[in-house]
Formats: structure tokens, C-alpha cells, sequence
């Protein structure tokens, strides 16, 4: 079946413990993508990747991190999280940044 | 920057009626225009996408493309309590940019 996951689901961590959340899809698409939604903000994209070790910043990058070692994974890395990060998080992954994209299942991250 | 407005709603719509929600643009050289279906805590889901002018149907969904107005809009015929949810109009990347612009998204609430 193709998919997009990502681990943890769930994430209630305090202010500056680092964390990664892992991305993965299986349909061996070259465009990833990390996305934030916020009540009343909409979905807004945090960073992006067309390949292997290329990625680039989307509309609201401070405070995170991404890594693209592989074509499948794309983790999202919050090296000090604040509670201003405390957000509705989800991975995407499409065959290039023009064409519709495949979501996963969010990830719930609460920063005390 | 690239906008997409929608209307938050909510819309409200009987069973069995048509729903139009609507979706306008910022910028002109956009060439690919999607419909998202988002339920509470749930990731988007692709429901159309539409890259010409003029109506793309597909089973109860109709996508309805204006470049030369910079508008979109889904129409959603015999409406059904299942299609109560949160749908979101989102751009392409353009303009050498390879970030797509989601808008906030339409509440649609149908009663039977």
C-alpha cells in the first residue's frame, strides 16, 4: 500500500529536549515536504526536499532542522523546542513540487 | 507572496444539495490548482486537482478552473453528512518557487 508515516503520532516533550520525527513514504517520490497547521494559519510548509542531500527552507523554518539521507526518509528535528512549536505537524511526499501531494498522518506535538 | 483565500465558513448545506466552495489567487503564472478534503485530525487527502480551464468532473466532484479570474472552485453534488469536513484550495509552486500555497481551508457541515 502506498503510504506516508510518521512516528510518534503523539508527542508531550518540555521546552529545549531535542526531538526528531520521522518521516517515510514508499512510493519513491523525489519531492518531501514538512508542513505546520495551526487553527486560523492553515497548513504552512516549514521545509522541503526534491532529492537526496537537497532541501531548502519553506515559509516558516526557524527553530527546525531536516536531514535527506535517503530518498524514502525525511525526518523533521527540533534541536531546542519551544512552546511556540506546539503544533499539528505532517509529512508529505509527491513525484515534484508542482503535482498533488500524499500526506501523512500528522504528528501532535505539545512543548511545555 | 503567493495567496489563496477561501472562505472559512462554515458552509452550511442540506443533504442531497449542492455545495460550491470557492477559491481565488494571487498569482497569475500558477499552472496547477487541487482540492484537499480534511477531517477533523486527520491529514489532507487529495480530491481533485485541475490544470486547464474549464471543469474537470470526477464521480460527485466537479473542479471548475478560471485563469483569467484566478479562481477555482469545487462543487460537490448530492451532498452527504460525509462529506462534512474541511476543504482546502491549494496552488502550485511557480515562479521558481517550489513551495505550493494551501488557503485556510472552507468548513463544509452538510444536515441531513
Amino acid at each position: 500500500e502506498a503510504q506516508v508515516t510518521q512516528n510518534p503520532r503523539y508527542l508531550i516533550t518540555v521546552t529545549g529536549k531535542k526531538l526528531t520525527v520521522t518521516c517515510s513514504q514508499n512510493m519513491n517520490h523525489e519531492y518531501m515536504s514538512w508542513y505546520r497547521q495551526d487553527p486560523g494559519l492553515g497548513l504552512r510548509q516549514i521545509y522541503y526536499s526534491m532529492n537526496v542531500e537537497v532541501t531548502d527552507k519553506g515559509d516558516v523554518p526557524e527553530g527546525y532542522k531536516v536531514s535527506r539521507k535517503e530518498k524514502r526518509n525525511f525526518p523533521l528535528i527540533l534541536e531546542s523546542p519551544s512552546p511556540n512549536q506546539t503544533s499539528l505537524y505532517f509529512c508529505a511526499s509527491s513525484s515534484d513540487g508542482y503535482y498533488e501531494q500524499y500526506f501523512g498522518p500528522g504528528t501532535r506535538l505539545t512543548v511545555t | 507572496q503567493k495567496e489563496v483565500e477561501q472562505n472559512s465558513g462554515p458552509l452550511s448545506v442540506p443533504e442531497g444539495a449542492i455545495a460550491s466552495l470557492n477559491c481565488t489567487y494571487s498569482d497569475r503564472v500558477s499552472q496547477s490548482f487541487f482540492w484537499y478534503r480534511q477531517y477533523s485530525g486527520k491529514s489532507p487527502e487529495l480530491i481533485m486537482s485541475i490544470y486547464s480551464n474549464g471543469d474537470k468532473e470526477d464521480g460527485r466532484f466537479t473542479a471548475q478552473l478560471n485563469k483569467a479570474s484566478q479562481y477555482v472552485s469545487l462543487l460537490i453534488r448530492d451532498s452527504q453528512p460525509s462529506d462534512s469536513a474541511t476543504y482546502l484550495c491549494a496552488v502550485d509552486a511557480s515562479g521558481g518557487s517550489y513551495i505550493p500555497t494551501f488557503g485556510r481551508g472552507t468548513s463544509l457541515i452538510v444536515h441531513p
